[in-house]
């Protein structure tokens, strides 16, 4: 069953602009994570916030989690050609001891 | 830099056939884990194991899917027999931990083995 549901599911964007994916899950987490896939590769961990967190940074990559609203944000800003992939965000809830998978957003950066 | 170890990368067989994955976590990591990743979609956990205990199998067909961790390390996954709907992505993951005091520590992927069934 899936916990997190992306929106968008697709986004094209011109090099240089910012992308903006969120996610938003059912049920009380422990914490969220951010992945990325390149097509046809496994997932890179990026990021994870925990349910006491509001925003956290990494480099060119901003997470924020709204608990009151079940819901998260990953903006990439300055996009690069090489951001191009998929990107999935994955909850751990209350009590449960696996992540689950949203169906992911796949960002295209358009030279 | 460590990396997980999946192989082969990729896998065509005939329905009915037996095929196996095999799966090398990080050396450390006690929690590794199997995923199916049908095309489009997120990963979705088959099988969780903490050392050589599974945790998790709740979502494994177990009619015709097995996995075993026997030493604690290195994994197999197997699929016998296998049917045209089992064509995915099939990936590995490891984490130090799966269960220590509720958090949940960055997984870490395998390339995934590509399943194609005809």
């Amino acid at each position: 069953s899936q916990q997190g549901e992306e929106d968008p599911q697709a986004l094209s964007i011109q090099e240089g602009e910012n992308a903006t994916m969120n996610c938003s899950y059912k049920t009380s987490i422990n914490n969220l994570q951010w992945y990325r896939q390149n097509s046809g590769r496994g997932l890179v961990h990026l990021i994870l916030i925990r349910s006491n967190e509001r925003e956290k940074h990494s480099g060119r990559l901003r997470v924020t989690l709204d608990t009151s609203k079940k819901s998260s944000s990953l903006l990439i800003t300055a996009s690069r050609a090489a951001d191009t992939a998929s990107y999935f965000c994955a909850t751990r809830t209350v009590g449960a001891q696996k992540l689950v998978f949203g169906q992911g957003t796949r960002l295209t950066i358009n030279p | 830099e460590a990396e997980v170890a999946q192989s082969p990368r990729y896998k065509i067989t005939e329905k009915s056939q037996a095929v196996a994955f095999w799966c090398d976590p990080i050396s450390g990591h006690a929690t590794l884990y199997w995923y199916r990743q049908i095309l489009g979609q997120g990963p979705e956990l088959l099988v969780q194991f903490q050392d050589e205990s599974v945790v998790d199998d709740s979502q494994l067909p177990k009619d015709r899917f097995s996995a075993e961790r026997l030493k604690g390390v290195d994994s197999t996954l197997k699929i016998q027999p296998a049917e045209l709907g089992d064509s995915a992505m099939y990936l590995c993951a490891s984490s130090q931990s799966g269960l220590a005091g509720g958090e949940s520590y960055e997984q870490y992927f395998g390339p995934g083995t590509r399943l194609t069934v005809t």
